[in-house]
């Protein structure tokens, strides 16, 4: 099974830092990783699908590019409401693994 | 506006059995291949189960497999998942979620509030 391993698993940046988010798969994807907005005691929300689309809704201050096995999750100006847990996710076969997740802070 | 309300979870004892259920409204069911999801407490999300739209075709995490069965009733607009030979570690609140695009590999855009599962003696 492909593994999704996220980088770093915690970060602690100043609002209006620019910050990155990495995810690796252990075998090539195409273009099908995902991510994902959890915040505190809330459902996951969709940011961005197919590596770089912005799912409908989401502020142009996140971006996704990468593909095959390297992405990144770009917040170009970090916000207060951007603390939260962000997950990628692989959906191009079963099984469609999570990685382990990576948490925001404000420093 | 899509609509997903799971129900079901309890407090359970190790070795036991539980049916969670998730109630879709706002969109066409049987269209849309649908999954549950879960957390346990404090950790990451984990992908338990998809199902296709007519039942026909289904996927299991390894952690599950053999003990979970996911299931639906598209004419209620209803998902399932059986959960048998329950263990500590399936504690967790459980998530039904649809896809984003119908007939293709997509993600998640819609996701229930979940339901808490407690697997203890």
């Amino acid at each position: 099974d492909v593994q999704m391993t996220q980088s770093p698993s915690s970060l602690s940046a100043s609002v209006g830092d620019r910050v990155t988010i990495t995810c690796r798969a252990s075998q090539g994807i195409s273009n099908y990783l995902a991510w994902y907005q959890q915040k505190p005691g809330k459902v996951p929300n969709l940011l961005i699908y197919a590596a770089s689309t912005l799912h409908s809704g989401v502020p142009s201050r996140f971006s996704g590019s990468g593909s095959g096995t390297d992405f990144t999750l770009t917040i170009s100006s970090l916000q207060p409401e951007d603390v939260a847990t962000y997950y990628c996710q692989k959906y191009n076969s079963a099984p469609r693994t999570f990685g382990q997740g990576t948490k925001v802070e404000i420093k | 506006e899509v609509q997903l309300l799971e129900s079901g979870g309890i407090l359970v004892q190790p070795g036991g059995s539980l049916r969670l259920s998730c109630a879709a409204s706002g969109f066409t069911f049987s269209n849309y291949a649908m999954n549950w999801v879960r957390q346990a407490p404090g950790k990451g999300l984990e992908w338990v189960s998809t199902m296709d739209t007519s039942g026909a075709v289904t996927f299991y995490a390894d952690s599950v497999k053999g003990r979970f069965t996911i299931s639906r009733d598209n004419s209620k607009n209803t998902l399932f998942l059986q959960m048998n030979t329950l263990r500590a570690e399936d504690t967790a609140v459980y998530y039904c979620a649809k896809h984003l695009i119908i007939g293709v590999p997509s993600p998640y855009d819609s996701w229930g509030q979940g339901t808490l599962v407690t697997v203890s003696p």
